[in-house]
């Protein structure tokens, strides 16, 4: 059963600080994806990374994948408020379609 | 463009009722997923659709849960004898079919309660 894990569930940063959201999938995807959601709203996407060594890079954000290690991060660079909302990563399962979550990662960055 | 739109938006009915909730996918967009997020959670799928068939529907917990999608572009999730556990918000979203990214593009989501 493929199985996301994110870590940390919850953090909390000061503005213009540096910080790693770790995410570990469980078996071999052809797909990752990170979304932001806001509270109350849907899901907005951020990346999409298909293949190992992939990183893509907007404004403080930069994802990166590592396929051997089924490992994805996304890095915030300089954190301002704006960034405050839940991140997701998900990952696709062996038809390609159905999308499996992790549980989350809640950000709020302090001023 | 319009996006992914999902009616109603809140919706409360009592234990053991009959709900319908419409997904109105972006224009063109071949595939159709829903999904349903509890409080504090990722979003868990449901069921795939690719134009008006059922690709995968091995998410759906039981068989009080049904969805259609006649002519491959609004499709309906329909719960029957709701349960309070059913509670959540129910999102949908749709991508375009032979896109090699396969980005999902989500609706606004239908908060469901039961009570």
């Amino acid at each position: 059963e493929l199985k996301v894990e994110q870590n940390p569930l919850f953090l909390s940063m000061q503005e213009g600080k540096n910080y790693t959201i770790y995410c570990n999938y469980s078996t071999t995807s052809d797909r990752l994806y990170w979304y932001r959601q806001d509270p109350g709203k849907s899901l907005e996407s951020l990346f999409v990374l298909l293949s190992n060594g992939a990183v893509k890079q907007e404004g403080r954000l930069m994802a990166s994948l590592d396929t051997k290690a089924r490992l994805s991060t996304l890095h915030i660079t300089a954190a301002v408020h704006d960034l405050s909302a839940t991140y997701f990563c998900a990952v696709t399962g062996r038809n390609n379609n159905d999308m499996r979550f992790g549980a989350g990662t809640r950000l709020t960055v302090k001023p | 463009g319009a996006g992914v739109s999902q009616t109603p938006s809140n919706k409360v009915t009592e234990k053991g009722k009959y709900v319908e909730l419409r997904c109105d996918p972006i224009s063109g967009h071949t595939a159709l997923y829903w999904y349903r997020q509890s409080l504090g959670q990722g979003p868990e799928f449901l069921i795939y659709f690719q134009g008006t068939g059922a690709a995968d529907d091995s998410g759906l917990p039981n068989d009080r849960f049904f969805a259609v999608r006649p002519e491959g572009s609004v499709s309906t999730l329909k719960i029957q004898r709701t349960e309070r556990g059913d509670s959540a918000v129910y999102l949908c979203a749709s991508s375009r079919a032979g896109d090699n990214y396969n980005e999902q593009f989500f609706g606004p989501g239908t908060r469901l309660t039961v009570l």
